[in-house]
């Protein structure tokens, strides 16, 4: 079946520093991965999004990059702050293109 | 200002008893869904439209019914709630299906006893 998972269920790391988000997915066919932020309390927050004919795509602070040779996505944040602490969600479409399968989330805290 | 607008942030209820989530969109958009997140499942599409008068299941649509007269109400109904039903509810929007941002709401949680 179809599943998007999350390497490392937390991250640490330091006011300032880049953080990697990264994500593996299964199907080979998937044409649209998207990354969503979620704080506590709230609904996901749409990041950044990348369509398969794509290697790279930057955005505020953000690039993705996918690798569909060995099918993985990462979220690359760039000068992390204490606002960017939350819990981070992957996501391909499935097979059927009517619905987003998400990855169980990674949990990013920052420290200054 | 765009948003997905969810009622009740939350709620707390007594088994069999029917309840109405509501989730309205101000941003003309065609497609809705809704989702479930549960912890260590993630969030599991349980029904979405592509427009008006168009509705299917997505993964987990057991117990729950929808509706769309109008393209900015997406409604979740469940006629007779069950405790497995004790969850995070999310509605989400985008302007014509998946392959673009989804705008979501912020949330309900529900407690089915």
């Amino acid at each position: 079946g179809e599943s998007v998972g999350l390497h490392l269920p937390t991250l640490s790391v330091q006011e300032g520093d880049n953080s990697i988000i990264n994500c593996a997915y299964s199907n080979s066919a998937s044409d649209y991965f998207i990354w969503y932020k979620q704080e506590s309390g709230k609904g996901p927050q749409f990041i950044i999004d990348i369509r398969s004919n794509m290697d790279k795509r930057q955005g505020q602070r953000v690039t993705v990059l996918l690798n569909k040779t060995v099918k993985h996505l990462s979220l690359q944040i760039a000068a992390t702050q204490p606002g960017d602490s939350a819990v981070y969600f992957c996501a391909e479409v499935n097979q059927a293109g009517t619905a987003l399968i998400f990855g169980k989330g990674t949990t990013l805290s920052v420290s200054s | 200002e765009a948003q997905v607008t969810q009622n009740p942030r939350y709620l707390i209820t007594v088994t069999g008893k029917k309840l109405t989530v509501t989730c309205s969109q101000n941003m003309n958009h065609e497609y809705m869904s809704w989702y479930r997140q549960d912890p260590g499942l993630g969030l599991r599409q349980i029904y979405y439209s592509m427009n008006v008068e168009v509705t299917d299941k997505g993964d987990v649509p057991e117990g729950y019914k929808v509706s769309r007269k109008e393209k900015r109400n997406f409604p979740l109904i469940l006629e007779s709630p069950s405790p497995n039903q004790t969850s995070l509810y999310f509605c989400a929007s985008s302007s014509t299906g998946v392959r673009q941002p989804q705008h979501f709401g912020d949330g309900t949680r529900l407690s089915i006893l």
